[in-house]
């Protein structure tokens, strides 16, 4: 089992709907979780950290995280063209980050 | 604020060879750590130094080490290299040690023949 697992995809989304991100882990005492976007060729850029159960909104960004589940995920509401990239789960484990494979997302017009 | 800076952006050895990566990070970070990314196989930690020291590292052989200077910049480095460590090697931050959110700069892409 993988420490870090998300649908590869690529998950297909019509402009201006919501794409929705799913990604678990294994480690149970992880308390700090991230999501990087990663266009080709591009070093990942962090969008979002979260920390304790439930919701956290950042602009068109919303994570969630259930650590009962060991569960995060993130909403992308209004997708957008430029949202079109490979979303990166990362979950740290003693001061490194352990990251999922990635979605990629693919935004249609 | 100057973001994570790396050099150089491409680097090309041959099998055998050494290769050094050099890292500066985010002005008033302290903590730097190191990732390997290679086609096919995501993004897997390498190292993770923190005031002058090595707190962690990840599952790769001796020769890759590394350290950390002083004004908190960073070197990697790679003997022996083989085939299989061409890959984009990146470098990340963070303003405190342990949990916290790592600010990863543009990396270098080794290539080795």
């Amino acid at each position: 089992q993988k420490e870090v697992e998300q649908n590869s995809g690529p998950l297909s989304v019509p402009e201006g709907a919501i794409a929705s991100l799913n990604c678990t882990y294994s480690d149970r005492g992880s308390q700090s979780f991230f999501w990087y976007r990663q266009y080709s060729g591009k070093s990942p850029e962090l969008i979002m950290s979260i920390y304790s159960n439930g919701d956290k909104e950042d602009g068109r960004f919303t994570a969630q995280l259930n650590k009962a589940s060991q569960y995060v995920s993130l909403l992308i509401r209004d997708s957008q063209p430029s949202d079109s990239a490979t979303y990166l789960c990362a979950v740290n484990s003693w001061g490194k980050l352990q990251f999922g494979a990635g979605t990629q997302v693919v935004v249609t017009p | 604020e100057a973001g994570v800076t790396q050099s150089p952006t491409h680097l090309i050895k041959t099998r055998g060879q050494q290769a050094t990566l050099r890292c500066s990070p985010i002005s008033g970070h302290t903590s730097v750590y190191w990732y390997q990314q290679a086609l096919g196989l995501g993004l897997q930690f390498l190292l993770w130094y923190d005031e002058g020291e090595e707190r962690n590292r990840g599952n790769f052989p001796p020769r890759f080490s590394g350290r950390q200077f002083p004004n908190y910049s960073s070197e990697l480095n790679v003997n022996a290299l083989e085939l299989e460590d061409s890959a984009l090697y990146l470098c990340a931050s963070s303003h405190e040690t342990g949990a916290h959110e790592q600010y990863f700069g543009p990396g270098t892409r080794l290539t080795v023949t």
